[in-house]
């Protein structure tokens, strides 16, 4: 399963970090996904990050914003969102290869 | 950019009955490994996804056998042979030969 902390409420321009810890299987050896979702709508893939780290892809919006990394030992998956917009607004969730997704945590960007 | 279109976007079903959901992508999903990078995924409300067909046809662990993938190319189809109350929700296809992209969504409710 994979198990996510983070997120909140935050002002435009404030910046949060998500994390993600997997447990119950090799977390080294999946790529991770971050997706998100904004109220009412569908699923947007985010930022993605290889098994060893060498490789990260970004959705256009968020590119210069959001980083994504990870630390295998710890099992864990990080999204460290800065410049945060009102559009930004979503549940954010972790994916470990397509099939294992955390439980979701809710991003809100407001004044 | 992949874009990936549903159809219907909306379905009410009788329990019992069949159903039946359309996607399809604006570029082959056929990767030079000789894979087929097409998934289907069930969102019920309150809910993270969670993964019902990988690659075209395989049903995921636990998935009932009610449920087949089929599909080559760009064009797919997610049927359910007899739907029953716990298989209304939102039902996504997603891409992850470029990237992910997911369909609109398709919303299956009771008659």
């Amino acid at each position: 399963q994979m198990t996510q902390s983070g997120g909140g409420l935050v002002p435009p321009g404030g910046s949060l970090r998500l994390s993600c810890v997997g447990s119950g299987f090799t977390f080294g050896r999946y790529w991770m996904t971050w997706v998100r979702q904004a109220p009412g709508k569908g699923l947007e893939w985010v930022a993605n990050i290889k098994e060893d780290a060498t490789d990260k892809f970004y959705l256009d919006s968020v590119k210069g914003r959001f980083t994504i990394s990870r630390d295998n030992a710890e099992k864990t998956v990080f999204l460290q969102m800065n410049s945060l917009r009102v559009e930004d607004t979503a549940m954010y969730y972790c994916v470990s290869g397509s099939s294992v997704w955390g439980q979701g945590t809710l991003v809100t960007v407001s004044s | 950019d992949i874009v990936m279109t549903q159809t219907p976007l909306s379905l009410s079903v009788t329990p019992g009955q069949p159903a039946s959901i359309s996607c399809k992508s604006s570029q082959s999903l056929l990767y030079s490994d000789g894979k087929t990078y097409l998934y289907w995924y069930l969102q019920k409300p309150g809910q993270s996804p969670q993964l019902l067909i990988y690659e075209v046809s395989n049903r995921f662990s636990g998935v009932p056998d009610r449920f087949s993938g089929s599909g080559s190319g760009t064009d797919f189809t997610l049927n359910i042979s007899r739907v029953e109350a716990e298989d209304f929700g939102v039902y996504y296809c997603m891409q992850t030969i470029y990237m992910w992209t997911f369909g609109q969504g398709t919303r299956v409710e009771i008659k």
